[in-house]
């Protein structure tokens, strides 16, 4: 069974910083990695996709990495801003192409707190 | 080209009443998820539908929790006899169904049982 796990679950920072999220996952059999931004009482955005034979993907100020033989992805923001606010979420799908392919398995989050 | 839509955005019902909430996918896609977000917990997988067929239900209580993706309209997630603990977020996310397909979530459905 697949189990993601995020760390840290909480990260407050002054503005400016450079930040590093982790999420680890069990099964290195994925097909590909997704971070996305949780605002509070919102849905999902999605901010980064990773395919199993990728190993980053930049959007902006963000930059995520994966690692699938080791079972890690990293979340980078730089320069983080009061606007980063928010909760990340790290979710994993699964690598055989039968009737679960569509299924992700997220972690709880990092809640990330960015102050003036 | 609107994105997931999800509708009601927040739904209160009493003990043993049922819950419909409703999903209407991005335009062109025809794979539909549904998830649940309960307080304090990470989102959990429910079902995967395509048009007309229940791909996976593994993720899905058994009694009382029922989805389709109808031909035509929205997908329905229905809640029979709620109780409290079904109270959570549940979001409805989509995807073309081609390969690397990226899922796109809706904004949820929050329901709150008394």
């Amino acid at each position: 069974k697949q189990e993601v796990t995020q760390i840290p679950a909480a990260l407050s920072v002054p503005e400016g910083e450079n930040l590093v999220l982790n999420c680890s996952f069990t099964d290195s059999a994925i097909y590909n990695l997704q971070w996305f931004r949780q605002d509070p009482g919102k849905g999902l955005t999605s901010l980064l996709l990773i395919q199993s034979s990728q190993r980053e993907q930049t959007s902006g100020r963000l930059n995520a990495s994966l690692d699938k033989s080791s079972g890690r992805s990293t979340l980078y923001i730089a320069a983080s801003q009061p606007g980063d606010s928010a909760t990340y979420l790290c979710a994993v799908r699964r690598g055989d192409r039968g009737s679960t392919l569509g299924r992700l398995y997220f972690g709880r989050g990092t809640q990330l707190t960015v102050w003036p | 080209n609107a994105g997931v839509m999800q509708n009601p955005r927040h739904l209160v019902r009493r003990r043993g009443q049922e819950a419909r909430l409703r999903c209407s996918p991005m335009k062109g896609h025809s794979h539909v998820y549904w998830y649940r977000q309960l307080p304090e917990e990470g989102l959990k997988f429910m079902v995967y539908l395509q048009k007309e067929n229940i791909i996976d239900e593994s993720g899905m209580p058994k009694e009382r929790f029922s989805a389709e993706f109808p031909k035509e309209g929205p997908s329905i997630l229905r809640i029979q006899q709620v109780v409290r603990g079904d109270s959570a977020a549940y979001f409805c996310a989509s995807s073309s169904g081609r390969e690397f397909g990226e899922l796109f979530f809706g904004e949820g459905s929050r329901l709150t049982v008394l």
